[in-house]
């Protein structure tokens, strides 16, 4: 089962604009993780945000992370033709009782427009 | 290689065929996972290794799936009586931390299996 569900499914904007995606999770985390996928290829990881974060820069990216809502936020600023991928959250909810490692939801898939 | 090696990248079966894939993690990685990806989804857990010792294989579909990892490096995920909702791109990942305390997660570009 996927625990995280990104929104939205798609997103198409143009090369210089802003792209924001969204991911709700279910149950309580450890961190937080976005990873991108470009067609055909594994996954990368992009950026990690723990429980006790609010927020979190690296490059153009910026995450945030909403304990009480279950909820985050993936911010790419000034969008290059070379974001075109798909982008994933994924949760670390290890409690003791499992090892099921992170949990990704289903992914937002961006395009860019030159 | 410095990455996460898999093989083969591309794999066509015939259902009821028996398909072995590989992964090679990068060197002194404790953890390795195991995910499935269907198409247009996200991946999703098949089974975790901490070192040889295979901890969770609660996301196997059916016993037709087998996984393995004998000297705690190379692990191989096994396929028998192929069927075609098989049919999906398997992902290994290794990360040098624990499940209970994971980080980033190093990624293989996959196996993509299809069976007709």
């Amino acid at each position: 089962s996927q625990q995280g569900e990104e929104d939205p499914q798609a997103l198409s904007i143009q090369e210089g604009e802003n792209a924001t995606m969204n991911c709700s999770y279910k149950t309580s985390i450890n961190n937080l993780q976005w990873y991108r996928q470009n067609s055909g290829r594994g996954l990368v990881h992009l950026i990690l945000i723990r429980s006790n974060e609010r927020e979190k820069h690296s490059g153009r990216l910026r995450v945030t992370l909403d304990t009480s809502k279950k909820s985050s936020s993936l911010l790419i600023t000034a969008s290059r033709a070379a974001d075109t991928a798909s982008y994933f959250c994924a949760t670390d909810m290890y409690s003791g009782g499992g090892a099921d490692g992170l949990t990704f939801g289903k992914g937002t898939h961006l395009i860019i427009q030159p | 290689g410095a990455g996460v090696s898999q093989s083969p990248r591309y794999k066509v079966a015939k259902r009821g065929q028996d398909v072995a894939l590989r992964c090679d993690p990068i060197s002194g990685h404790v953890s390795l996972f195991w995910y499935q990806q269907a198409l247009g989804q996200g991946p999703e857990f098949l089974t975790y290794f901490q070192n040889e010792a295979q901890l969770d294989k609660s996301g196997l579909p059916s016993d037709r799936f087998f996984a393995e990892r004998p000297e705690g490096s190379v692990s191989t995920l096994k396929i028998q009586r192929t069927q075609q909702e098989d049919s999906a791109v398997y992902l290994c990942a290794s990360s040098s931390r624990l499940a209970g305390g994971l980080g980033e997660l190093f990624f293989g570009e996959g196996s993509r299996l299809t069976v007709l």
